[in-house]
């Protein structure tokens, strides 16, 4: 079956430490999303991707890089420059970049991946 | 810029009840508009959209939502809830974002609570 994989599920990493997480798809969607969710924030947006080598930053981008060399897979790095990196973090993809597309079957998401810094 | 607010943070109802969550939101473009669900330490999971189709529109479980353009309001509803309605519930409008291309903004959330 078609999904997104984000792995591993839980994350543990001392601070200062950078850590990459992992988001791949086998839906052949064009874009790809990285959001961040707090308790009682709802989720945010770190970075977006609507086509390979190509990403724009979203509402939070400090602290966080990426990188889209495939069409399947979209890693997230947290770096030590993130303040706040304990957070339950969520990928998405859509069929196709643009508001037709977006309008018409939203975002399809993965399982999320908890990070906790220590 | 576009918003979404989901008022209350925590909504209880009994098991049988009416579950009604509500969203407004505001878009200087038609807009359009999606609610999901959340179970714990999962991802979201799309429950019905609006695309200016119809405002009445259904979803998955038994879920529904009307748009009311006069009101800037997208509220989910369920005539009669169930134990497994638990969860926590999202709004979302969809977008140009800063750079151009098309997002998905979403509420703060909206957790469900149902008692026996």
């Amino acid at each position: 079956d078609g999904g997104i994989t984000q792995s591993p599920k839980y994350l543990f990493r001392k601070e200062g430490q950078n850590v990459t997480l992992s988001c791949e798809q086998n839906l052949n969607h064009d874009a790809m999303y990285w959001y961040r969710q707090d308790p009682g924030q709802g989720l945010r947006l770190i970075y977006y991707s609507q086509i390979v080598n190509d990403f724009q930053k979203g509402d939070i981008a400090e602290g966080y890089s990426v990188s889209r060399e495939k069409k399947e897979s979209f890693p997230l790095t947290v770096t030590s420059a993130q303040k706040n990196p304990t957070a339950f973090y969520l990928c998405a993809s859509s069929i196709a970049p643009g508001q037709g597309a977006l309008s018409t079957y939203g975002y399809t998401f993965g399982s999320g991946t908890r990070l906790t810094v220590v | 810029a576009q918003s979404v607010t989901q008022l209350g943070s925590h909504v209880s109802v009994s098991e049988g009840a009416l579950v009604l969550l509500r969203c407004n939101y505001s878009s200087s473009v038609p807009p359009y508009l999606f609610w999901y669900v959340q179970y714990p330490n999962q991802g979201l999971q799309l429950l019905l959209k609006y695309t200016s189709a119809a405002t009445l529109v259904k979803g998955i479980n038994g879920f529904e939502a009307e748009f009311k353009k006069s009101e800037t309001s997208f509220h989910l509803t369920k005539p009669s809830a169930h134990m497994r309605d638990a969860a926590e519930y999202f709004c979302a409008l969809g977008g140009a974002h800063g750079s151009g291309y098309s997002t998905l903004t979403f509420g703060k959330g909206t957790m469900l609570l149902v008692s026996p």
